[in-house]
């Protein structure tokens, strides 16, 4: 079965400052990849995802990340944070209805 | 439209009680899933459904049952709590099986003691 790696528990940045998180899977053919973000107390919401085609896709909240295979990673980036960004990310990956997701890394924002 | 809607929002439970969270969707999706949250291991799935009258197990389906008499319902029962089922509980749906992005309910947050 897939399964996905989030190496860093907890990161912080200052407000303005790039971000990246980490994320590596493991998955034996082309993976379904999905960025949520979960703010305290409550659901999840999708950032971005990759499916095919261009390996570095967009996402909401000016967001991006990118897909390489040789890596098996699905990086996270941002290059200004704001302070509103200040919650938990969720990297997953797919296969039909089995979805795996990371153990999430806490974003902390400093003004 | 309210997408997805669970509940109850917490409950605090009896260990050996039975307890069953409601999950609703109106977006017709034809999939819907269960996952528990815990601090330091992210989301597990619990069960999911690819269609009415079908589910399935997820990767730690134990203790938990779920049915999909329709599209639009997906609950999830303990049959008798255990202490270990404290979590936060979410409900997921997705127009399709493959992959798609899911849609996630508000959460349940349950404590068993």
């Amino acid at each position: 079965a897939q399964s996905v790696t989030q190496p860093d528990i907890h990161i912080t940045v200052s407000e303005g400052a790039s971000l990246e998180l980490r994320c590596n899977y493991s998955y034996g053919a082309t993976p379904y990849l999905f960025w949520y973000v979960q703010s305290p107390g409550q659901g999840l919401q999708l950032l971005l995802k990759y499916f095919s085609g261009d390996t570095l896709v967009q996402g909401i909240k000016g967001f991006e990340a990118e897909f390489k295979r040789s890596q098996s990673s699905f990086n996270l980036r941002k290059p200004s944070v704001h302070w509103s960004d200040a919650a938990e990310y969720f990297c997953a990956v797919a296969d039909n209805n089995d979805m795996r997701f990371g153990a999430g890394t806490r974003l902390t924002v400093k003004p | 439209i309210a997408g997805i809607t669970q509940a109850p929002t917490s409950q605090i439970l009896a260990a050996g009680r039975r307890m069953t969270l409601r999950c609703t969707q109106d977006m017709r999706h034809n999939a819907m899933y269960w996952y528990r949250q815990d601090l330091g291991l992210g989301l597990r799935l619990i069960h999911y459904s690819n269609t009415a009258g079908t589910t399935g197990k997820g990767e730690v389906p134990d203790g938990y049952s779920v049915s999909r008499a329709n599209t639009d319902d997906f609950p999830l029962t303990l049959a008798s709590a255990v202490p270990s089922q404290t979590s936060v509980y979410f409900c997921a749906s997705s127009e399709a099986p493959e992959g798609r992005r899911q849609y996630f309910g508000p959460g349940t947050r349950l404590t068993v003691l």
